[in-house]
């Protein structure tokens, strides 16, 4: 398996643009997770999902952040407008399906770098 | 809230050393997991290993090895004849049966293992 990916790796913008980022989860994995690491805060969930259902999205910090997960394999954490206090590392993790072996580990992604100018 | 506490923020060994890392938690739960994950210079979050809180036998993999104290509410990681490659930030993290099914993490322990 290729494991979770998420793209870009690296993203630099300018304040006020609207920023995307992707994530595909290991296949047949019915939770993603979306998480956000800065030095300050450290590793913070900012929403979930379940069977593409988002259940909790207390984390993600105000309405310049949205999250969709439009099918089972595809994710999107969208700014806009982008600030230079959302510069920090955003994580996808995804978990297998519940019941099977392991299936409260979560698996992360490599991470996209955000900068915001 | 569950709460984790990493009380070491850095800490250093040299090569084939054990070192130890803390961990402590706060929960009502009495079923739940705990994680050990490793995070590189490339910044991958890297499972390390899992225990599950009704099991009373502690988890080991190779050369990592945790102490597992319900009642004191520790979860310590060992590493064992430490390498060059264990050099990363371990953070120790906390997910409940109930509820929510996110992890809550610590603050992480930055490890280098020295030549």
């Amino acid at each position: 398996d290729a494991g979770v990916i998420q793209s870009p790796r690296h993203e630099v913008t300018e304040m006020g643009q609207e920023v995307t980022l992707r994530c595909k989860p290991i296949s047949g994995h019915d939770y993603l997770f979306w998480y956000r690491q800065t030095m300050m805060r450290g590793l913070e969930l900012l929403i979930y999902f379940n069977n593409n259902v988002p259940i909790d999205d207390s984390g993600m910090p105000e309405d310049r952040f949205s999250a969709k997960m439009p099918n089972a394999s595809f994710s999107t954490l969208k700014i806009q407008p982008s600030e230079p206090r959302d510069s920090a590392v955003y994580f996808c993790a995804s978990r297998v399906l519940a019941g099977a072996s392991g299936a409260d580990t979560q698996y992360f992604g490599p991470g996209t770098r955000l900068t915001v100018l | 809230a569950q709460t984790v506490t990493q009380s070491q923020p850095e800490m250093s060994v040299q090569e084939a050393e054990t070192v130890t890392l803390s961990c402590t938690y706060d929960t009502s739960e009495n079923n739940y997991y705990l994680f050990w994950y490793k995070q590189p210079p490339s910044r991958q979050m890297i499972l390390v290993i899992r225990q599950e809180a009704y099991k009373q036998q502690n988890a080991t993999e190779n050369r990592f090895s945790v102490n597992f104290q319900k009642a004191a509410k520790s979860f310590s990681l060992k590493i064992s004849d430490s390498q060059l490659g264990d050099t990363a930030m371990y953070f120790c993290a906390f997910m409940g049966f109930q509820g929510a099914q996110k992890l809550v993490f610590g603050q992480g322990t930055r490890l280098t293992i020295n030549p």
